[in-house]
């Protein structure tokens, strides 16, 4: 069965500081990963999505990668804002998405 | 972009009743809907996969009778939690794909929070 992990569980930042997020998983043979984040009591909005045949993808200041066959992908966000602080979910497709545990960041005006 | 609404955004039902949660594709036909749950600082778990017109799938450890999955229509999937307990509050996402469509991309709703008393 698929696992997923995400490392750290908490991270808290200054403002403006890059940082980077991590998620590992089990079994290579994914459909594709996706990060989502998710504010408190609400539901999750897609940031990125990397088909299993590509390396990475951005958007604005984030920035994934992914590496099928270590089984690891990072998320990187670039020159932090308070407005970033939320969770970070990294979810792998099989059949199924597979969530990981998150990642609580919190970015300290 | 595709929508997935989920109503009611929150409910608290006393002990012993049943509520019912709806989820809705709306601007896409989706021929299967997922369920999960999410408790507090957890991650989300798969509860059910419901295919339109067919019963649903269960994940191991949830129980069927207690968590009933309707999938009507193509835009239309219903969890109803019976007989309610504390220990189901919880927060209740839904996703549907779009299958019809072509992308098979996967969608997620907004979430309900269920408050049991």
């Amino acid at each position: 069965k698929q696992e997923v992990t995400q490392i750290p569980a908490a991270l808290s930042v200054p403002e403006g500081e890059n940082l980077v997020l991590n998620c590992s998983f089990t079994d290579s043979a994914i459909y594709n990963l996706q990060w989502f984040r998710q504010d408190p009591g609400k539901g999750l909005t897609s940031l990125l999505l990397i088909q299993s045949s590509q390396r990475e993808q951005t958007s604005g200041r984030l920035n994934a990668s992914l590496d099928k066959s270590s089984g690891r992908s990072t998320l990187y966000i670039a020159a932090s804002q308070p407005g970033d602080s939320a969770t970070y979910l990294c979810a792998v497709r099989v059949n199924q998405f597979y969530f990981g545990t998150g990642t609580s960041l919190t970015v300290i005006p | 972009g595709a929508v997935v609404s989920q109503h009611p955004s929150w409910v608290i039902c006393k002990s012993g009743t049943s509520v019912k949660i709806e989820c809705r594709s709306l601007d896409f036909q989706a021929t299967t809907m997922f369920w999960y749950r999410q408790f507090p600082k957890q991650s989300l778990m798969l509860m059910a996969t419901s295919n339109e017109g067919s019963k649903a799938t269960y994940e191991q450890g949830v129980e069927k009778d207690k968590f009933l999955i309707n999938h009507a229509s193509l835009t239309l999937s219903t969890l109803t939690v019976t007989s309610a307990h504390p220990e189901d509050s919880s927060f209740y996402i839904c996703s549907a794909r779009d299958s019809l469509g072509g992308s098979y991309e996967q969608y997620f709703g907004p979430g309900t929070r269920l408050t049991v008393t």
